[in-house]
């Protein structure tokens, strides 16, 4: 299995609190994504990272803001949490292949996020 | 733009019945990236199979098999056999020529004893 862990697993915060979750891989990987996961929406791409200091915005980005100074964490952080935002969050892993195509990615655990 | 469509939100089968998941792909690249990821009641997301556009070769892995078609935009995944052990949430997944990776809703299979 790949090397990547997410942190914290579980969390119940309030509406209007600051809330960060952590992804850390020991694969080296160039690519690491955020995703969410809620009933009927399969998981959707928030925001994504292609480097150190490289990040983007995926489908849902709103509400959120990534960081990565370091190839190993990728951080999320919800400035100001809402109920919307209650959801199971996903870091993801992903390398090219040597022929530069891209390669399937390999996911955390996850994070439960309630949001009251 | 890019779509997953995963049109069966739930199946039900009797142990040992073969099963097959339909996903069906919309993209105007000319190179893509097809995946399928098994979620079981556990949570975590598993890496099933992934499939280049340029290669349309049919894989058996098992009792898993999986059948890519480019004429009917289709890449379905058939369990034979069927285990208690298959009942999870399966995605199919699409990725173009950027980063970004898209999802089905899942079809969530339900095999009883």
């Amino acid at each position: 299995d790949a090397g990547i862990t997410q942190s914290p697993r579980h969390k119940v915060t309030e509406t209007g609190t600051p809330v960060t979750l952590r992804c850390h891989q020991t694969e080296n990987h160039r690519y690491m994504y955020w995703y969410r996961q809620d009933p009927g929406h399969g998981l959707r791409l928030i925001h994504y990272s292609y480097g150190v200091k490289d990040t983007d915005k995926g489908e849902v980005s709103d509400g959120y803001s990534v960081s990565r100074s370091k190839t190993e964490d990728f951080l999320l952080t919800l400035e100001s949490a809402t109920s919307s935002q209650t959801s199971v969050y996903f870091c993801a892993i992903s390398d090219p292949t040597d022929r530069g195509h891209y390669n399937e990615q390999f996911f955390g655990p996850g994070t439960r996020l309630t949001v009251l | 733009a890019q779509k997953v469509t995963q049109a069966q939100t739930e199946i039900s089968v009797v142990e040992k019945e073969d099963v097959t998941l339909d996903c069906v792909y919309e993209t105007r690249d000319t190179t893509y990236y097809l995946f399928w990821y098994k979620q079981p009641p556990s949570g975590e997301l598993v890496f099933l199979i992934r499939r280049n556009s340029f290669d349309e070769q049919n894989e058996i892995s098992g009792r898993y098999s999986w059948n890519f078609q480019k004429s009917t935009s289709s890449f379905n995944f058939t369990i034979t056999a069927s285990q208690v052990v298959d009942s999870a949430v399966y995605f199919c997944a699409l990725r173009g020529g950027g980063f970004k990776t898209i999802f089905g809703a899942g079809t969530r299979l339900f095999v009883k004893a």
